[in-house]
């Protein structure tokens, strides 16, 4: 069975940095592209970041561009999301996804992790 | 960037009811088309993939439609399970991929 746990959301002052994690398992992780996935309170879907099954591509939306990094230890089977330059804007439920198929480009989020809520706050 | 454009935003229905909630694109993505339920307080869950082919483990009232620039998802004999908010996402042309802004089923 294919479980994502996210981990290391929490309340943030702006301008500061945070960094979430995703545990895979019930797959091979190094098999597949992944991606971060987050939701603001009472909002709907917007897409963060993605990379390839072996990190060699990496995508951003423009507003998290030169702020966040989304990186992949295939060793640990583990998903990671670095937010630097962290803004109220980015207060949202950020889900670790992952692909369809294997090695293949990403398109649809066949699998989510139960979430994890970062609050950029003073 | 693609934009899509989900109707309505919120909807109520009757159990039994047959429910259709529309995604239009803002240009052609070929079919390149999915959609998730998300139930309160839970996860996203993946529903159909290619504008039409049914995820493991999805019921068959769920069906998906569509082409060019105009999809849809119809729930037939709605169920008290299904109150969800339903998402439609494109993939035809990324980065970025792009959601929909949601549908808010309840029952009436």
């Amino acid at each position: 069975e294919v479980q994502l746990v996210e981990s290391g959301g929490g309340l943030v002052q702006p301008g500061r940095s945070m960094k979430l994690s995703c545990a895979a398992s019930g797959f091979t992780f190094s098999n597949y592209g992944m991606a971060w996935v987050r939701q603001a309170p009472t909002k709907g879907l917007e897409w963060v970041a993605t990379i390839s099954y072996d990190g060699s591509s990496t995508y951003y939306r423009d507003s998290v561009k030169g702020r966040f990094t989304i990186s992949r230890d295939n060793a640990k089977s583990t998903l990671y999301l670095q937010m630097n330059s962290l803004r109220s804007e980015d207060t949202a439920t950020y889900y670790c996804t992952r692909d369809q198929y294997y090695s293949g480009d990403f398109n649809w989020f066949a699998y989510w992790g139960q979430g994890t809520l970062v609050t950029v706050s003073s | 960037d693609i934009q899509m454009t989900q109707s309505p935003a919120s909807l109520s229905a009757s159990l039994g009811e047959t429910v259709t909630i529309e995604c239009r694109a803002s240009e052609d993505i070929y079919s390149n088309l999915a959609w998730y339920q998300q139930k309160p307080g839970n996860s996203p869950q993946l529903l159909i993939y290619d504008a039409n082919s049914l995820a493991d483990g999805v019921p068959s009232r769920f069906s998906g439609s569509g082409s060019g620039t105009q999809y849809s998802l119809k729930i037939n004999s709605l169920q008290s399970e299904d109150v969800a908010s339903y998402f439609c996402q494109q993939y035809n042309n990324y980065p970025p991929w792009t959601f929909g802004g949601g549908t808010k089923l309840e029952l009436k």
